[in-house]
């Protein structure tokens, strides 16, 4: 199976200040075939399902603030939130949807410092 | 509005089996992929199984592959997930997720919380 590792598993950050999580994935998600990375990135709340927030690992989901954006290619992803605001503190996961057995990150916990 | 809800969680005992279902609504569920993934409380996202549209293919996680089997009636806009041979290992909320074209799970249900205990 594929693994997906997310660091770090926790993330204190101030409000206003720039939050960064990585994803590193065991093999390439890259498609030879259409050079799409087949990663998404999702939040999930407190108490609420997961909600997608990025696919294609850069390409925001309608209705996402541009304070998330998502860059990397091949093995290494980033999710960016360039100024948190009190309403991003959630759990992030990474997933990979490129080979048989999607797999995802184990996530990352982001609060408020 | 796209809307999936689960229903169908239960205490079970270990060895038992349930059926959870997933009613689709505000899209045409007939022509998507459908997923589940599970989450044990307080833990992180765990891939459970996929269904193509029609039904032809399902794919599982080695972890409930013999043991757990998808089905969708697109008659109903309803997927389902049959759960035999219930561990202590199985216990998570259950969730429905449909699938754009390219894999990303773009809605989510609120989830079903089965537990496995004696």
């Amino acid at each position: 199976d594929i693994v997906m590792t997310q660091s770090p598993d926790s993330l204190p950050v101030s409000l206003g200040e720039r939050a960064t999580i990585n994803c590193k994935s065991s093999q390439s998600v890259l498609s030879s075939i259409n050079n799409k990375n087949y990663l998404a990135w999702y939040q999930q709340r407190p108490g609420q399902p997961p909600k997608l927030l990025i696919y294609w690992a850069s390409t925001r989901e309608s209705g996402v603030p541009d304070r998330f954006s998502g860059s990397g290619s091949g093995t290494d992803f980033t999710l960016t939130i360039s100024s948190l605001q009190a309403e991003d503190v959630a759990v992030y996961y990474c997933q990979q949807h490129y080979y048989t057995q999607y797999t995802f990150g184990q996530g990352t916990k982001l609060e408020i410092k | 509005e796209v809307q999936l809800v689960e229903s169908g969680g239960v205490l079970v005992q270990p060895g038992g089996s349930l059926r959870l279902s997933c009613a689709a609504s505000g899209f045409a569920f007939s022509s998507f992929w459908m997923q589940w993934v599970r989450q044990v409380p307080g833990k992180g996202l765990v891939w459970v199984s996929r269904m193509n549209a029609g039904g032809s293919m399902t794919l599982y996680a080695d972890s409930v592959k013999g043991r757990f089997i998808m089905s969708r009636d697109d008659a109903k806009n309803t997927l389902y997930l049959q759960m035999n041979s219930l561990r202590a290992e199985d216990t998570a909320f259950y969730y429905c997720t449909r699938l754009s074209v390219h894999g990303w799970a773009d809605y989510w249900g609120q989830g079903a919380l089965v537990t496995v205990s004696s």
